[in-house]
């Protein structure tokens, strides 16, 4: 399998439950990242992981918890989310370190919170 | 406040004419653009880019233009195919010491009516 991959495409949620998300890469890059994608909005940049160590957190709330276990393989747990938070999660990409490369993205991951 | 910014959210065009979207931008910063293309259901796909040494790329039937006096750059594609029609990001990377930063507009979702 080529690419990034997510999955669940499709999760529905209810607040109080727990849930995770799953990216995997095989495109032998170094950094990933988590965006979010709601209606009329820009990507908004959630996490970026580089070389599995975590350098970049956007103020995001404390109910979204990454991971990287290494570096192909990216996790977003989910806990006790709000409905606002229902949007297009997208797990991405790159070569990074300097090099002008540019982001790969999976298909994402379409979340309902009911 | 948004640093790349895709002031049309839609355009409509001719099969066979030509589509130009624009995009601009605020951080001069920024040394490396990129233009993504999304179907519905789909995460973005990476379609062409430019680093902040050149003026123009062009790849096939698509080409990118910098102006960075202005901070403007814009997507070319010609002839247009009803199959291009999708929405259109633009994003603008630079490197900084958590590793590489990437921005993204609004989008402009692309009609190309046959």
């Amino acid at each position: 399998e080529t690419g990034v991959t997510q999955t669940p495409r499709h999760l529905v949620m209810g607040m109080t439950n727990k849930k995770s998300l799953k990216c995997e890469q095989h495109l032998g890059h170094n950094a990933m990242y988590w965006y979010k994608q709601s209606a009329k909005k820009p990507l908004e940049l959630m996490f970026v992981y580089s070389l599995e160590e975590r350098v970049e957190n956007n103020s995001v709330p404390s109910r979204f918890s990454p991971e990287c276990p290494n570096s192909s393989h990216l996790f977003l747990h989910l806990h006790t989310l709000q409905p606002e938070d229902s949007a297009l999660y997208l797990c991405a990409s790159s070569q990074g370190g300097g090099a002008y490369s540019p982001l790969h993205f999976g298909n994402g991951t379409r979340l309902t919170v009911t | 406040d948004q640093q790349v910014k895709q002031n049309s959210p839609s355009l409509s065009v001719q099969e066979g004419r030509i589509s130009i979207l624009n995009c601009d931008y605020t951080n001069s910063m920024f040394d490396y653009f990129l233009w993504y293309k999304k179907y519905p259901a789909e995460g973005p796909t990476f379609l062409i880019s430019i680093s902040s040494i050149k003026d123009k790329n062009e790849d096939g039937r698509f080409t990118v233009f910098l102006n960075k006096s202005a901070k403007h750059l814009s997507l070319h594609i010609v002839p247009s195919q009803p199959g291009d029609s999708a929405v259109y990001f633009c994003a603008a990377s630079h490197f900084s010491n958590t590793g590489n930063q990437f921005y993204f507009g609004t989008g402009t979702s692309l009609t190309v009516i046959p």
